[in-house]
């Protein structure tokens, strides 16, 4: 059972509007998201983290939205660069309890943007 | 500041043969340390982590066995390659609590 889910595979915005990604979660215990890009034939780059007391943070062109209520998460792009095309990975982690915290990753959305 | 150094960057082997990938983290003390698989069309499942030198733990069952003996170098194995464990391999880091992971470039491995 996939506990993080990213249900758009791919996303397509045209250079200097919005882009927004979702994420779902099933498990209540989570309290620790982040997203993560990652280019072809790279590692994943830690891009922006929000804990479960937040409901906003943002870095930038950069903004992650938390609803604890919905278990859903966004990240916020803009404006959207023709860089910023990559796979985002979604991911959670439960912090309390012990936990190693050990990441659990979305399957990710591919984002195109188009000059 | 922390790097971290994953190779060979592709690997193509044959069914049945060992495996070696060996990750190495600079610059920081005790990490932890985590070897992730992403399979074609699948998102990234963790199959190790170590929080130091000679403990590991394996999230999934699986053909491959990881071990941690120096406190900064981290070792994926294999005695013999299954066809499934074609994939890319990533080695990540974190420091202690609860901290972004930080990944190497990744292997990809192909086992034909």
């Amino acid at each position: 059972d996939q506990q993080v889910k990213q249900n758009s595979p791919s996303l397509s915005v045209q250079e200097g509007r919005i882009s927004i990604l979702n994420c779902d979660y099933t498990n209540s215990m989570f309290d620790y998201f982040l997203w993560y890009k990652k280019y072809p034939a790279e590692g994943p780059t830690f891009l922006i983290s929000i804990s479960s007391i937040k409901d906003k943070n943002e870095d930038g062109r950069f903004t992650v939205f938390l609803n604890k209520s919905a278990k859903h998460l966004s990240l916020h792009i803009v404006p959207s660069q023709p860089g910023d095309s990559a796979v985002y990975f979604c991911a959670a982690s439960a912090r309390s309890g012990g936990s190693q915290g050990n990441l659990i990753f979305g399957k990710g959305t591919k984002l195109s943007v188009k000059p | 500041s922390q790097t971290i150094h994953q190779w060979p960057a592709t690997l193509v082997q044959p069914v049945g043969s060992p495996l070696s990938l060996e990750c190495t983290v600079e610059g920081t003390s005790n990490p932890n340390l985590y070897w992730y698989r992403q399979a074609a069309g699948r998102g990234l499942q963790l199959l190790f982590y170590s929080v130091g030198i000679g403990q590991i733990s394996s999230e999934v069952p699986q053909n491959l066995s990881a071990s941690r003996p120096q406190d900064r170098q981290f070792i994926l194995s294999s005695k013999k390659l299954l066809l499934s464990d074609s994939g890319f391999y990533l080695c990540a880091w974190s420091a202690r609590g609860n901290s972004p992971l930080h990944f190497g470039n990744g292997t990809r491995l192909t086992v034909t």
